[in-house]
């Protein structure tokens, strides 16, 4: 069946770029998606890209996909405190009804 | 977008006791979903609930454990049936818009069950 992995941690410096990492394994997926969980709270939908571009740019954030590799990760410029968050990828499931199927998502610590 | 809220946010459960879990959004919708999200672990979804008809729901997940209703576009319920500690999770509705919408998600009802 479809999965979908994330590394579990990253700690980064306040003012550093972050990057996080995805693969998943459904090559028929139309649209991935990274959403983020502030302690406490429900999910936030971050940004998506559909699966015929390679780069998706808004504001702080970029999506790179690698459809070939079935790779794609979330670049955060200038990272702050406030990003500190659990950050979920997930993937549309393509045998119908917007399922999403999820990674088990990466907590991103920012320090000082 | 939508604005999605779930009632209660949290609550604290006996054994064998019922809880059923609301969620509002605040224009209609064309899906609406139920995800868990047990300790320290991702989503995993429950079910779609289906707007007058039965909700559809995924491997491990049964009707008797958890009944879903969906009475118009822009409501659904889920209960937690004779609930057990394992049950202890975070529940999440989500929607979709449109048929090819992105999803949304409420913020979630913490339940505890003792």
């Amino acid at each position: 069946g479809e999965d979908v992995e994330q590394s579990l941690f990253l700690s980064v410096r306040e003012g550093d770029s972050s990057v996080i990492n995805c693969t998943y394994t459904d090559s028929s997926s139309t649209y991935l998606y990274w959403y983020k969980q502030e302690p406490g709270a429900g999910l936030q939908l971050l940004t998506y890209i559909f699966s015929n571009m390679d780069m998706k740019q808004d504001q702080r954030l970029t999506v790179l996909l690698n459809k070939k590799d079935k790779h794609l990760s979330l670049r955060i410029a200038d990272t702050q405190t406030g990003d500190s968050a659990i950050y979920f990828c997930a993937e549309r499931d393509s045998g119908g009804y917007n399922k999403l199927i999820f990674g088990a998502g990466t907590r991103l610590a920012v320090h000082p | 977008s939508a604005v999605i809220s779930q009632k209660p946010s949290r609550d604290i459960c006996q054994r064998g006791t019922s809880l059923t879990i609301q969620c509002q959004v605040d224009s209609q919708v064309t899906m609406m979903f139920w995800y868990r999200q047990q300790p320290g672990q991702s989503l995993t979804l429950i079910a779609t609930a289906n707007q007058g008809s039965e909700a559809t729901y995924e491997s491990g997940f049964v009707i008797d454990k958890f009944p879903i209703s969906r009475p118009n576009l822009t409501f659904s319920t889920l209960t937690v049936s004779n609930m057990s500690p394992e049950d202890s999770s975070i529940y999440l509705c989500s929607v979709t818009p449109g048929v090819t919408d992105t999803q949304y998600f409420g913020p979630g009802t913490r339940l505890t069950v003792l």
